[in-house]
């Protein structure tokens, strides 16, 4: 089944403690990106990809690290997570002129 | 970065009911999706406008691409429950000859339908 899996679903954490969300696709896409989602806010891209080894600043891309070393993954890295950085994050992958295929989501609560 | 204004913020209508959102951009755009997300899931794609002035209809769903590029809007017929949930346009600007870029995401219309 074609997916994007995106681990761990749910992650309450403290102020400053490093910590990664994995975002896998099965579907062999070039292209992948991280968003964050806040009420009223909508949903704004982090980092983009749009192949392995190429990653670039979507709108809100401080805080935040990616790396894109195979086609298959591109987690997201918080150095030093802050309250302000807590939300609900989505990864997405597509195809080129293919619609975006999203995960369910990863909520995360920094304290 | 661009700024994408979607209304209403939320519209609570009766099953039967027709419906119409839009966004509006400050710059222009060369793709415009809608986006529907349901509690607890990631947005799924509705319908790709790729060109100005694009009219596309998927079932009860219609979406235009606005002739100056800066604008789009999304119309359902006949609502009916499983309507609900959050709806989403976003802009793209593809430059360099790429497929995919920056997408910029309005701020959403939650929908309610009343059986």
């Amino acid at each position: 089944e074609a997916q994007v899996t995106q681990n761990p679903r749910y992650l309450i954490t403290v102020t400053g403690k490093k910590l990664t969300v994995t975002c896998s696709q099965n579907m062999n896409h070039e292209y992948m990106s991280w968003y964050r989602q806040d009420p009223g806010l909508g949903l704004r891209q982090i980092y983009y990809s749009m192949n392995v080894e190429v990653t670039d600043k979507g709108d809100v891309p401080e805080g935040y690290k990616v790396s894109r070393k195979e086609k298959r993954n591109f987690p997201l890295i918080l150095e030093s997570p802050s309250p302000n950085q807590t939300s609900l994050y989505f990864c997405a992958s597509g195809a080129r002129n293919e619609k975006l295929f999203f995960g369910s989501g990863t909520q995360l609560s920094v304290l | 970065g661009q700024q994408l204004n979607q209304s209403p913020q939320s519209m609570f209508i009766q099953e039967g009911e027709d419906v119409s959102m839009n966004c509006t951009s400050s710059s222009i755009f060369n793709t415009w999706l809608w986006y529907k997300q349901e509690p607890g899931e990631g947005p799924v794609l509705l319908i790709a406008l790729y060109k100005a002035g694009e009219l596309t209809s998927n079932g009860r769903l219609t979406a235009q691409f606005g002739i100056t590029r800066k604008d789009s809007f999304l119309n359902i017929s006949a609502s009916i429950p499983s309507d609900v949930g959050i709806y989403f346009c976003a802009g793209q600007l593809l430059t360099g000859g790429t497929s995919y870029g920056k997408l910029t995401f309005g701020q959403g219309t939650i929908l309610t339908v009343h059986p």
